[in-house]
Protein backbone atom coordinates (compact mmCIF):
# COMPACT_ATOMS: atom_id res chain seq x y z
CA UNK A 1 0.00 0.00 0.00
CA UNK A 2 1.52 3.49 -1.03
CA UNK A 3 1.70 5.72 1.83
CA UNK A 4 -0.64 8.56 0.48
CA UNK A 5 -2.51 7.69 -1.86
CA UNK A 6 -5.29 10.07 -3.68
CA UNK A 7 -8.49 10.48 -6.08
CA UNK A 8 -7.28 9.32 -9.62
CA UNK A 9 -8.22 12.61 -11.72
CA UNK A 10 -8.41 13.92 -13.85
CA UNK A 11 -11.65 15.77 -12.93
CA UNK A 12 -13.62 18.30 -14.87
CA UNK A 13 -16.03 19.90 -12.91
CA UNK A 14 -18.37 22.85 -14.39
CA UNK A 15 -17.62 26.65 -12.51
CA UNK A 16 -19.62 27.00 -9.65
CA UNK A 17 -19.72 23.86 -8.83
CA UNK A 18 -18.67 22.04 -5.44
CA UNK A 19 -15.36 19.77 -5.94
CA UNK A 20 -14.27 17.39 -3.30
CA UNK A 21 -11.39 15.32 -3.17
CA UNK A 22 -10.44 12.20 -0.80
CA UNK A 23 -6.57 11.48 0.49
CA UNK A 24 -5.65 8.20 2.48
CA UNK A 25 -2.53 7.77 4.21
CA UNK A 26 -0.82 4.60 5.88
CA UNK A 27 0.83 5.70 8.56
CA UNK A 28 -1.31 6.11 11.88
CA UNK A 29 1.23 7.75 13.71
CA UNK A 30 1.39 10.93 11.12
CA UNK A 31 0.56 14.49 12.82
CA UNK A 32 0.48 16.71 9.98
CA UNK A 33 -0.99 17.19 7.32
CA UNK A 34 -1.80 19.62 4.25
CA UNK A 35 -3.00 20.32 1.08
CA UNK A 36 -0.66 22.14 -1.69
CA UNK A 37 -1.76 23.29 -5.31
CA UNK A 38 0.46 23.00 -8.20
CA UNK A 39 0.28 24.50 -11.43
CA UNK A 40 0.98 23.40 -14.64
CA UNK A 41 5.54 23.50 -14.50
CA UNK A 42 5.39 25.38 -11.38
CA UNK A 43 6.36 24.66 -8.01
CA UNK A 44 3.83 23.35 -5.50
CA UNK A 45 2.29 26.07 -3.15
CA UNK A 46 0.50 25.51 0.83
CA UNK A 47 -3.12 25.63 0.05
CA UNK A 48 -3.98 24.94 3.54
CA UNK A 49 -3.36 23.15 6.75
CA UNK A 50 -5.31 20.45 7.95
CA UNK A 51 -6.39 20.51 11.11
CA UNK A 52 -8.24 17.47 13.83
CA UNK A 53 -11.37 19.62 14.45
CA UNK A 54 -11.64 20.38 10.51
CA UNK A 55 -10.99 24.03 8.96
CA UNK A 56 -11.75 26.11 6.81
CA UNK A 57 -10.33 28.87 4.46
CA UNK A 58 -12.67 30.76 1.85
CA UNK A 59 -14.20 28.43 -0.78
CA UNK A 60 -11.79 25.53 0.89
CA UNK A 61 -12.45 23.17 3.57
CA UNK A 62 -10.54 20.53 4.96
CA UNK A 63 -11.06 17.32 6.45
CA UNK A 64 -9.13 14.99 8.79
CA UNK A 65 -10.83 11.46 9.57
CA UNK A 66 -8.07 10.01 11.94
CA UNK A 67 -10.01 6.61 12.61
CA UNK A 68 -9.91 5.86 8.90
CA UNK A 69 -6.74 7.50 8.36
CA UNK A 70 -8.15 9.76 5.35
CA UNK A 71 -7.48 13.85 4.60
CA UNK A 72 -10.55 15.64 1.99
CA UNK A 73 -10.77 19.05 0.42
CA UNK A 74 -13.72 20.54 -0.56
CA UNK A 75 -14.25 23.53 -2.82
CA UNK A 76 -17.39 25.07 -3.17
CA UNK A 77 -18.20 27.56 -6.17
CA UNK A 78 -15.24 26.70 -7.66
CA UNK A 79 -13.50 29.63 -10.15
CA UNK A 80 -11.64 28.93 -13.43
CA UNK A 81 -8.90 29.90 -11.29
CA UNK A 82 -9.24 26.66 -9.39
CA UNK A 83 -7.94 24.40 -12.24
CA UNK A 84 -4.45 22.79 -10.98
CA UNK A 85 -3.19 19.76 -9.50
CA UNK A 86 -3.95 19.39 -5.57
CA UNK A 87 -1.11 17.46 -3.55
CA UNK A 88 -2.20 15.69 -0.34
CA UNK A 89 0.97 15.53 2.17
CA UNK A 90 1.71 13.81 5.32
CA UNK A 91 3.72 13.70 7.49
CA UNK A 92 5.85 11.13 8.91
CA UNK A 93 9.74 10.01 10.39
CA UNK A 94 11.36 13.67 9.70
CA UNK A 95 9.92 14.14 6.43
CA UNK A 96 6.37 14.68 4.09
CA UNK A 97 5.39 12.59 1.60
CA UNK A 98 3.69 13.96 -1.23
CA UNK A 99 0.50 12.25 -2.92
CA UNK A 100 0.73 12.03 -7.23
CA UNK A 101 -1.94 14.40 -6.81
CA UNK A 102 -5.50 15.14 -8.38
CA UNK A 103 -6.17 17.33 -11.40
CA UNK A 104 -8.44 19.40 -11.54
CA UNK A 105 -9.79 21.50 -14.50
CA UNK A 106 -12.81 24.16 -13.96
CA UNK A 107 -14.91 24.55 -17.25
CA UNK A 108 -16.68 27.88 -18.15
CA UNK B 1 12.76 38.43 0.88
CA UNK B 2 13.97 35.14 -2.06
CA UNK B 3 12.59 32.35 0.02
CA UNK B 4 14.10 29.51 -1.80
CA UNK B 5 16.15 30.18 -4.84
CA UNK B 6 17.40 27.41 -6.86
CA UNK B 7 20.27 27.97 -9.89
CA UNK B 8 19.47 26.97 -12.38
CA UNK B 9 16.42 26.80 -14.09
CA UNK B 10 17.19 24.47 -16.72
CA UNK B 11 20.25 22.59 -17.71
CA UNK B 12 21.13 19.79 -20.36
CA UNK B 13 23.56 17.46 -19.83
CA UNK B 14 25.21 14.47 -21.79
CA UNK B 15 25.06 11.08 -20.02
CA UNK B 16 28.07 10.60 -17.89
CA UNK B 17 28.31 14.46 -16.74
CA UNK B 18 28.52 15.67 -13.40
CA UNK B 19 26.63 18.90 -12.12
CA UNK B 20 25.58 20.80 -9.38
CA UNK B 21 21.98 21.79 -8.80
CA UNK B 22 22.23 24.84 -6.57
CA UNK B 23 19.59 25.29 -3.67
CA UNK B 24 19.73 28.53 -1.22
CA UNK B 25 17.16 29.53 1.39
CA UNK B 26 17.38 32.97 3.24
CA UNK B 27 14.56 32.38 6.05
CA UNK B 28 17.11 30.78 8.34
CA UNK B 29 15.10 27.19 7.80
CA UNK B 30 17.04 24.46 9.33
CA UNK B 31 15.10 21.70 7.59
CA UNK B 32 15.99 21.31 3.75
CA UNK B 33 15.10 18.57 1.37
CA UNK B 34 15.30 18.06 -2.23
CA UNK B 35 12.66 16.22 -4.71
CA UNK B 36 12.24 15.05 -7.98
CA UNK B 37 9.15 15.21 -9.89
CA UNK B 38 8.18 12.94 -13.08
CA UNK B 39 4.74 12.62 -14.82
CA UNK B 40 2.51 10.40 -12.54
CA UNK B 41 5.04 9.45 -10.14
CA UNK B 42 4.19 12.86 -7.90
CA UNK B 43 7.25 14.09 -5.64
CA UNK B 44 9.52 11.50 -4.40
CA UNK B 45 12.38 12.72 -1.69
CA UNK B 46 15.69 12.60 -2.84
CA UNK B 47 17.99 13.50 -0.08
CA UNK B 48 17.04 15.91 3.28
CA UNK B 49 18.90 17.70 5.90
CA UNK B 50 17.80 18.75 9.45
CA UNK B 51 20.12 21.00 10.08
CA UNK B 52 23.96 22.33 9.15
CA UNK B 53 26.18 19.33 9.30
CA UNK B 54 23.60 16.55 9.00
CA UNK B 55 22.27 15.02 5.98
CA UNK B 56 20.36 11.92 5.11
CA UNK B 57 18.59 9.51 2.58
CA UNK B 58 15.28 9.98 1.39
CA UNK B 59 13.00 7.56 -0.93
CA UNK B 60 15.62 7.84 -4.25
CA UNK B 61 18.68 8.89 -3.18
CA UNK B 62 20.87 7.07 -5.40
CA UNK B 63 23.15 8.45 -7.98
CA UNK B 64 22.84 11.51 -6.09
CA UNK B 65 25.26 13.22 -3.36
CA UNK B 66 24.36 16.21 -0.89
CA UNK B 67 26.14 18.27 1.70
CA UNK B 68 24.68 21.14 4.02
CA UNK B 69 27.76 23.10 5.37
CA UNK B 70 25.96 26.13 6.30
CA UNK B 71 22.22 26.50 7.14
CA UNK B 72 21.63 28.68 4.02
CA UNK B 73 22.62 26.10 1.66
CA UNK B 74 21.93 22.32 0.32
CA UNK B 75 23.58 21.89 -2.93
CA UNK B 76 22.61 18.58 -5.09
CA UNK B 77 25.17 16.49 -6.57
CA UNK B 78 24.58 14.34 -9.54
CA UNK B 79 27.54 11.90 -9.70
CA UNK B 80 27.43 10.47 -13.49
CA UNK B 81 24.43 11.74 -14.79
CA UNK B 82 22.37 9.09 -16.64
CA UNK B 83 18.67 8.99 -18.69
CA UNK B 84 16.98 8.21 -15.78
CA UNK B 85 17.69 11.07 -14.27
CA UNK B 86 16.01 13.40 -16.12
CA UNK B 87 13.06 15.43 -14.57
CA UNK B 88 12.47 18.60 -12.42
CA UNK B 89 14.18 19.24 -9.34
CA UNK B 90 12.40 20.86 -6.49
CA UNK B 91 14.52 21.89 -3.44
CA UNK B 92 12.42 22.98 0.13
CA UNK B 93 12.94 24.46 3.27
CA UNK B 94 10.61 24.04 6.56
CA UNK B 95 11.57 25.81 9.71
CA UNK B 96 10.51 22.48 12.08
CA UNK B 97 13.72 20.14 11.18
CA UNK B 98 10.52 17.27 12.51
CA UNK B 99 8.68 18.12 9.59
CA UNK B 100 5.64 18.96 10.76
CA UNK B 101 5.53 22.08 9.18
CA UNK B 102 4.74 22.62 5.71
CA UNK B 103 7.26 23.09 3.08
CA UNK B 104 8.74 26.28 1.14
CA UNK B 105 9.70 25.43 -2.47
CA UNK B 106 11.89 26.70 -5.05
CA UNK B 107 11.06 26.74 -8.73
CA UNK B 108 12.65 24.22 -9.96
CA UNK B 109 15.37 22.87 -12.05
CA UNK B 110 14.31 20.98 -15.54
CA UNK B 111 16.70 19.31 -16.16
CA UNK B 112 17.20 16.90 -19.39
CA UNK B 113 19.97 13.78 -19.90
CA UNK B 114 20.81 12.88 -23.34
Amino acid sequence: RKEVEQDPGPFNVPEGATVAFNCTYSNSASQSFFWYRQDCRKEPKLLMSVYSSGNEDGRFTAQLNRASQYISLLIRDSKLSDSATYLCVVNGNEKLTFGTGTRLTIIP
Amino acid sequence: NAGVTQTPKFQVLKTGQSMTLQCAQDMNHEYMSWYRQDPGMGLRLIHYSVGAGITDQGEVPNGYNVSRSTTEDFPLRLLSAAPSQTSVYFCASSPDPGGNQPQHFGDGTRLSIL
